[in-house]
């Protein structure tokens, strides 16, 4: 078990470029969450799965925002024509839904955007 | 909108002695997590609490959650220097397992 991986780690693009992230969840997981988070903020919601199935999304998501998750394993993240308020920390966490009444979310190291 | 509310926001004291950490809410979660994160890095679970009143300890940590579950609070005794982080508590709702970040509190050690 490597945990849960992202890539890339860091990003820096010019604003109205598209930016695609992608998230390798814990093998066997069959939940998977984005977050967002800015310098000195907590991670905010952004949207999850459950297998291929997105189930919420944030109105923090805008239609700029996509997120995919096509056969149930690793996730991709899409962003296009960036602004600079999209620079931040995007967070990818994991966790397997099961008969266990807690469900515990492990997180990846984050995919750090800088929108020029 | 739930919000949790992190004080102190900075905290920075000396290698040895004794802290606590607050995380308050007006509503009530199902469940309750702390998380450190370092920089660049993401968070690190700590520790899940679940029942009203519910007390845990993690080696020098002790963890807390309030009877009503609104609230929580991170005791930290004879704080080392590997101890420097952003510690997050983080709330859920009865069936509803997004994690909801309080505003952080960023710890600092000093030798």
């Amino acid at each position: 078990d490597t945990g849960v991986s992202q890539d890339p780690r860091h990003k820096i693009t010019k604003r109205g470029q598209n930016v695609t992230f992608r998230c390798d969840p814990i093998s066997e997981h069959n939940r998977l969450y984005w977050y967002r988070q800015t310098l000195g903020q907590g991670p905010e919601f952004l949207t999850y799965f459950q297998n291929e199935a997105q189930l919420e999304k944030s109105r923090l998501l805008s239609d700029r925002f996509s997120a995919e998750r096509p056969k149930g394993s690793f996730s991709t993240l899409e962003i296009q024509r960036t602004e600079q308020g999209d620079s931040a920390m995007y967070l990818c966490a994991s966790s397997l839904l099961g008969q266990r009444l807690i469900e515990t979310q492990y997180f990846g190291p984050g995919t750090r955007l800088l929108v020029l | 909108t739930q919000l949790l509310e992190q004080s102190p926001q900075f905290l920075s004291i000396q290698e040895g002695e004794n802290l606590t950490v607050y995380c308050n809410s007006s509503s009530v979660f199902s469940s309750l997590q702390w998380y450190r994160q370092e920089p660049g890095e993401g968070p690190v679970l700590l520790v899940t609490v679940v029942t009203g009143g519910e007390v845990k300890k993690l080696k020098r940590l002790t963890f807390q959650f309030g009877d009503a579950r609104k609230d929580s609070s991170l005791h930290i005794t004879a704080a080392q220097p590997g101890d420097t982080g952003l510690y997050l508590c983080a709330g859920t709702n009865f069936g509803n397992e997004k994690l909801t970040f309080g505003t952080g509190t960023r710890l600092t050690i000093i030798p």
